[in-house]
This record gives C-alpha cells, structure tokens and sequence, in this order.
C-alpha cells in the first residue's frame, strides 16, 4: 500500500524567499506522484505530475519538484515565494497500478507568504 | 476541455435531514469518479470511488452512500445526517488510462449540520 509524509502542517516564508514544501512517500511499484494546490474553500488544482519521465519536473505558477528514488521523495520548491502562493499544498501517490486512479494525499502543508 | 460542476456550494443541514449532493463531469466520457470529505484541519478522505454506472466502491464505512445513474453524473447521499458529517465534500474525476493520471476537482461543497 503507498503512503506520503509531508513533513511540516505549516511552513512560513518571507515574501521571495525560496519556498520548500517536503513530500516523502511508500510505494511498493514504481510510483506516479502529484502536487495539488487548494486555495480557500475551493478544490484542489493540479501544479505538476512526475509519471517516469524526466526527474525534474515543472509546474505551474512557477513550482517544480525533484523526485528521488533513493531519497523516495518529491519535495516541492519554487525560486522566490510570492502572496499569492498563500495556499495549502497536497503531495499525492498513486495506487498499485489498477485503473482505478485512486491517490493517497498527504495531510496537507500550509503556507504562509509574509510581507 | 473538460469542466466539473458541483453544486450546491454550501448547505447547511439540521441534524436527521437527508442529503443530497450531485456531481457532473462534462467533455470526457468514461470517467473514473471519486468522492472525498475533508474535515477542518485534516487531510482528504476518499469516500466512494466509481469506474463506471452503477459500480460504487465504498472505501469508509459511514452514513453516506453514492450512487453513478449516468456515466458523467456522480451523487452522494444520506438518509440522516449525523453532526459528524459536517465537513467539505470534494467531487473529482480522472480518465480511465491508468495510475499516471491525475485527477481534477470540483470547487466543494461546504457542508453544516446543526
């Protein structure tokens, strides 16, 4: 069964610092993972998807996220933290492969973008 | 492109009160859908999952039931509330291709029981 950690429910950066949000999972097949952004009382929106490609992979509003099989992490970043990133972040792994599609989320990580 | 719509957006519910929340996926056909809670403070919980009409797998034993009438319409329902239920309800779809898809959400529905 796949699991995700993510370590810190709330991270604090100053306005253009280097946002880190940090994702580890358990997966017992090669894994497919995904970041989601949730603004207040609305739905998650997808930033960006690692699926066996390329490591390094780019998102939207700027993010992008490593991922490292010897680390089994998918740590999220972004260069330079502006207001708007104020949100909740969700790491997610897919299941074992059905096409069911079913993800597990890890319990989320607030961010706060100070002034 | 593909939209999904859930309505209504909040709702509140005395406590006993059935309920009833739909979901409709439009520009993609044979979705997989799913539905999740979220309670304050906490992560997300998948509630019921479907691959196709009338096929609901339930992954939490509750007072709620969902129901797929047509291919792009997804329900969850409840004869009687409980204060428990209170929470965010989040609807969400993915194609039918495999583990490397995402999947795309609704904007909630934020329900309270009184």
């Amino acid at each position: 069964a796949q699991s995700v950690t993510q370590l810190g429910s709330h991270v604090s950066v100053s306005e253009g610092a280097l946002v880190l949000l940090r994702c580890n999972y358990s997966s017992s097949v090669p894994p497919y993972l995904f970041w989601y952004v949730q603004y207040p009382n609305q739905g998650l929106q997808l930033l960006l998807k690692y699926t066996s490609a390329a490591t390094l992979v780019k998102g939207i509003n700027g993010f992008e996220a490593e991922f490292k099989k010897s680390e089994t992490s998918f740590h999220l970043t972004k260069p330079s933290a502006h207001m708007s990133d104020a949100a909740e972040y969700f790491c997610a792994v897919s299941d074992d492969g059905t096409s069911y599609g079913k993800l597990t989320f890890g319990q989320g990580t607030i961010l706060t973008v100070h002034p | 492109s593909q939209t999904i719509h859930q309505w209504p957006a909040t709702l509140v519910q005395p406590v006993g009160s059935p309920l009833s929340l739909e979901c409709t996926v439009e520009g993609t056909s044979n979705p997989n859908l799913y539905w999740y809670r979220q309670a304050a403070g906490r992560g997300l919980q998948l509630l019921f999952y479907s691959v196709g009409i009338g096929q609901i797998s339930s992954e939490v034993p509750q007072n709620l039931s969902a129901s797929r009438p047509q291919d792009r319409q997804f329900i969850l329902s409840s004869k009687k509330l409980l204060l428990s239920d209170s929470g965010f309800y989040l609807c969400a779809w993915s194609t039918r291709t495999g583990a490397n898809q995402p999947q795309h959400f609704g904007d909630g529905t934020r329900l309270s029981i009184l």
